[in-house]
This record gives structure tokens, C-alpha cells and sequence, in this order.
């Protein structure tokens, strides 16, 4: 069983904002990075600590976190942001590395 | 850029060895940790373990008594050998290197079938 926990499933009308969350009790302690995957493609990084997107990522895609809980915002989301997006961190004591269990993105 | 290239056996028998391996172009390992992850067909993701550039590794509990990640500086390449295989571990395994705990470049990904 996964430490961090995200939603199954969430959807979003084209051009619409949507946030993605993440929770965790290590995610007191540790920032969140999030990534993409879409079918029978390796996962890109889109977020990582917290808030800072990778070069080539679009500014529509950003970050925050507040208590136990990590987000993923996407604003103004695009059909190719259809796709499965996983959060990450470490466990609570800092050793391990954890995923959430994935959230199913649809654009409507 | 940095490019991994990932490869090995992808059919395997319960009880064999699930044995991958990750060449690295473009870098060196220092200053990283190289992973490997797995994914279950429609299932979500799974780190497996890594090793960073001196040979320390780190292992996910569930798998630590079965995982041996290996680096091969010479080759620019680093391996995974799993051993005790069951149908459980049929995945898409991925190699992948991190900075800051952060996995900024993947491999394209392997499937491995475990079948009698």
C-alpha cells in the first residue's frame, strides 16, 4: 500500500483548471514532485520540490503544498494533458522513496 | 542530453532471475542516484530501489531481500538482478536517474513477462 494518496480519477472540461492532490504525512517533512505518464510512455517530471517546473514544461502546470497535502494544478488544461499523473516523495524517515497511486486525468 | 538505454531479458520462468541492465550517454554518474522502477500492467508505479555514484544502494523493503542493483563505471551502465521470480513481479520496469530525489531522466522501459 501506497504512504501517499491521491484520487483514482478526476476530470476537467477543456480550457478549465484542475488540481490534482496528494496526501501523506511525510509530505510535512518533504516536498512533492509530480509526473506525467501517458500509455506505453516512460513518466516525465512536470513539478519537482514542491513548485518548480523543468525546462520545456508549460507554465500551466504549477505546484503548491500546505499540512499533509501536495497539489497539482493545471490551469487551463489541454487535451494533451489527458494522461496519469503520480506524485512522489520520501517516506517518514527520509530513507525510502514513495509514489502515490496514480490519478487518471480526463479532459472533457 | 542525457539518454538512458535500458535492456534485458523479458521473458522469464518462476523462480529464474529477472536480470536488466541501464547504459547511461551523455553523463557521468556522478553527483546522481540511479533507480529502477516497475509497473504492473494498469497499475500505478513502484520503486524498486537505487544506487548512487560511490555504490551505496537503498532498497524498497518489500523487495530488499531479493534486489541487488549494481553499477559498472567502466561501461557507464548500471544493473538490476531480482531474483526468485513469480508471475507478481510481470512489470514494465524503468531505470531512471535522480538529483535530489527527483527522477529527471527515464529509461524507455522494459516489459518483463514471468509465465510457466
Amino acid at each position: 500500500s501506497s504512504e501517499l494518496t491521491q484520487d483514482p480519477a478526476v476530470s476537467v472540461a477543456l480550457g478549465q483548471t484542475v488540481r490534482i492532490t496528494c496526501q501523506g504525512d511525510s509530505l510535512r517533512r518533504y516536498h512533492a514532485n509530480w509526473y506525467q505518464q501517458k500509455p506505453g510512455q516512460a513518466p516525465v517530471l512536470v513539478i519537482y520540490g514542491k513548485d518548480k517546473r523543468p525546462s520545456g514544461i508549460p507554465d500551466r502546470f504549477s505546484g503548491s503544498s500546505s499540512g499533509n497535502t501536495a497539489s497539482l494544478t493545471i490551469t487551463g488544461a489541454q487535451a494533451e494533458d489527458d494522461a496519469d499523473y503520480y506524485c512522489n516523495s520520501r517516506d517518514n524517515s527520509g530513507n525510502l522513496r514513495v509514489f502515490g497511486g496514480g490519478t487518471r486525468l480526463t479532459v472533457l | 542530453q542525457v539518454r538512458l538505454q535500458q535492456w534485458g531479458a523479458g521473458r522469464l520462468k518462476p523462480s529464474e532471475t529477472l536480470s536488466l541492465t541501464c547504459a547511461v550517454h551523455g553523463g557521468s554518474f556522478s553527483g546522481y542516484h540511479w533507480s529502477w522502477i516497475r509497473q504492473p500492467a494498469g497499475k500505478g508505479l513502484e520503486w524498486i530501489g537505487e544506487i548512487d555514484d560511490s555504490g551505496s544502494t537503498n532498497y524498497s523493503p518489500s523487495l530488499k531481500s531479493r534486489v541487488t542493483i549494481s553499477l559498472d563505471t567502466s561501461n557507464n551502465q548500471f544493473s538490476l538482478k531480482l531474483t526468485s521470480v513469480t508471475a507478481a513481479d510481470t512489470a514494465v520496469y524503468f531505470c531512471a536517474r535522480a538529483l535530489y530525489f527527483v527522477w529527471g531522466v527515464w529509461g524507455q522501459g522494459t516489459t518483463v513477462i514471468v509465465s510457466s
